[in-house]
This record gives structure tokens, sequence and C-alpha cells, in this order.
């Protein structure tokens, strides 16, 4: 059982560069997420998905695009690297995001090993 | 909007010490709080998930507590091993069902 598997595991990209990070669990997650996290910052939310081809936005969604054409896969696209989004990418899923009636283990993430990127 | 802080951001201390990491939010408003443990170069792993409605949670030698009314959780880790080290966090779940998340406490045991 792999969980949750993100790729690639780095990347260096110049500004104005587009990239694709591709985050694939085997769980049948229905929720899943895409965070960013930078030195001293708690994780921050870029996008989330609720089911198969549908998507939201989280609270730092600027510059990047996302697709869940599959359940299992969430891309998060990068269409115009900026050094700003110099980062730590992690995917997650999870079965809920849980209202208060489903078990603890419902609302549990599973993340990714994480995408170090660097825009130069 | 719902803050999340940790205090310290950084830990040291002997192997085999008991020691308490603090987490504190802004917004009593929770439906649960969880502590994750982030090892380098890997992923965050899930240690405890405390409903809103419950008081604390135990996992062999870590044990959670949660009072919503002060905003305030701590994980306590029992007789501490240099296998403990890492960086740990602590996520609300909001009202929005967002997770909000702390920064972090680093923590390092030393042999």
């Amino acid at each position: 059982n792999a969980g949750v598997t993100q790729t690639p595991k780095f990347r260096v990209l110049k500004t104005g560069q587009s990239m694709t990070l591709l985050c694939a669990q085997d769980m049948n997650h229905e929720y899943m997420y895409w965070y960013r996290q930078d030195p001293g910052m708690g994780l921050r939310l870029i996008h989330y998905s609720v089911g198969e081809g549908t998507t939201a936005k989280g609270e730092v969604p600027d510059g990047y695009n996302v697709s869940r054409l599959k359940k299992q896969n969430f891309l998060l696209g990068l269409e115009s690297a900026a050094p700003s989004q110099t980062s730590v990418y992690f995917c997650a899923s999870s079965y809920s995001i849980g209202k208060g009636t489903l078990s603890s283990g419902a609302n549990v993430l599973t993340f990714g090993a994480g995408s170090r990127l660097t825009v130069l | 909007k719902q803050e999340v802080t940790q205090i310290p951001a950084a830990l040291s201390v002997p192997e085999g010490e008991n020691l308490v990491l603090n987490c504190s939010f802004t917004d009593s408003a929770i439906y649960n709080l969880q502590w994750f443990r982030q090892d380098p170069g890997k992923g965050l792993t899930s240690l405890l998930l405390i409903q809103s409605s419950q008081r604390e949670q135990t996992s062999g030698r870590l044990n959670a507590s949660l009072d919503k009314s002060s905003g305030r959780s701590t994980l306590y880790i029992a007789a501490s091993q240099p296998g403990d080290s890492a960086t740990y966090l602590c996520a609300v779940q909001d009202s929005n069902y967002q997770l909000i998340w702390g920064a972090g406490t680093k923590l390092i045991i030393k042999p």
C-alpha cells in the first residue's frame, strides 16, 4: 500500500517556466489537498478537491492551478513560476474533512513525502 | 481569523526526560485538533486527533490534551528517546472545516 505518492521530489525551475506536480493516492480517498510549507510558517492550503472533477481554492491559490480528472490523482500546476513559489509542496488525502459525527480516523490526513521546488 | 501558535520554535532536551509541547489557538470554535510529526525530507505523520468534545487522547508514550475554553493543547512525551527527534506540528480544524496549522516545534533529544 503506497499511500500518497508525489512526483517529482525535487525540481529547479527558472522564472517563467511551467511545471506540474503529480499526487497519486491508492486509498480511495475522496478529499485531496495541496499545501505549501515555508520556513517559520505553518502549512498553507493552496487548493483542494472534494471529489473527482471538483476543485476549490484554499488560502493561497494565486499562481497555481489544479485538476482532479481521476479520483486517485490531483495535479498542481504552475503556469509561470516565480521565485516566491520556491517552497516545499505537500499533497495529502483523507476520507472526508469531517463533520463531527464521523469517527476520528475519517478526519486523518495522509501526506506524501513532499516536493521541493526552487525557482531561480 | 483562526491563528495557531506553537511555542517554543525549538527545544533540546536530554534523553529520558518527560517534555511538553504547546499549541495555542485564537478561536475556540473548532471541530478537532491534531498533532503531527514531521521528519526531515519526509511527509507528515498523524500522531493524535482530539475531537472538540474530548479532553485528551493517548497513544503509547504520547498524550495530547485539549482545553477549548482557553484555546490550548499540549503534547506530552514521556521518557523521551533520540528517535523522538522531529518537528511536531499541531493543526485545528475550524468551523469551515479547514485545517489551520502552527509553524511547529523542532525537538532534539540528546543521547
